[in-house]
């Protein structure tokens, strides 16, 4: 079955950045678009942007461009979201999300990672 | 960007009640080119990842009760939750799946009495 399988939590100073992974299993993940999501504690869903593993293309939020760079290593079928300069507003769980084929919908989710930034 | 207007935000019904759950676009989410409408709607229970439960504004996605009904069109849509029960206390979101950058509604928080 499809999941995706995300890194653990992290705590960070302000200034740092932290790299967040989603493995990826059941399906060729070459074929599928990573979507990644932000959602701060007891708030609403942000979505960040994309990337495509099979090209390695990328789409970013305005509001995250500069924030969030996005990577992806198909040998191993893991997609990567740095997070850069951090502050405590990047502080929450972000969530990898596999596209559907077709349609830009979230059909399959990893778990969430949690990110605390703090000094 | 396409903003996502939600309400209500949080709403308390007993088991076995109907629920209803609004959602207004910026912009019309009907496409021209084929007349489906690109709206989804996720759920979210406590501690969990969100899931995906309708999208073109009706269609279930597989494994989804028939309870759970979307519908609506161009800029306003509908989720309705016929019988509620006891397992559907969650966070609810529409999200418009019609351009990037995706956004979602605020949320509904549904809670049973």
């Amino acid at each position: 079955q499809v999941q995706l399988q995300q890194s653990g939590a992290e705590l960070a100073k302000p200034g740092t950045s932290v790299k967040l992974s989603c493995k990826a299993s059941g399906y060729t993940f070459t074929s599928y678009y990573i979507y990644w999501v932000k959602q701060r504690p007891g708030q609403g869903l942000e979505w960040i942007g994309y990337i495509y593993p099979g090209n390695g293309g990328t789409y970013y939020s305005e509001k995250f461009k500069g924030k969030a760079t996005f990577t992806a290593d198909t040998s191993s079928s893991t997609a990567y979201m740095l997070l850069g300069s951090l502050t405590p507003e990047d502080s929450a769980y972000y969530f990898c999300a596999r596209r559907r084929y077709k349609g830009y919908v979230m059909d399959a989710w990893g778990q969430g990672a949690s990110v605390t930034v703090s000094s | 960007d396409i903003v996502m207007t939600q309400s209500p935000s949080s709403l308390a019904v007993s088991a076995g009640e109907t629920v209803t759950i609004n959602c207004k676009s910026s912009q019309s989410l009907l496409s021209s080119g084929n007349q489906k409408n690109y709206l989804a709607w996720y759920q979210q229970k406590p501690g969990q990842s969100p899931k995906l439960l309708i999208y073109l504004a009706s269609t279930r996605e597989s494994g989804v009760p028939d309870r759970f009904i979307g519908s609506g069109s161009g800029t306003d849509f509908t989720l309705t939750i016929s019988s509620v029960q006891a397992e559907d206390l969650a966070d609810y979101y529409c999200q418009q799946h019609y351009s990037y950058p995706l956004t979602f509604g605020s949320g509904t928080k549904l809670e049973i009495k």
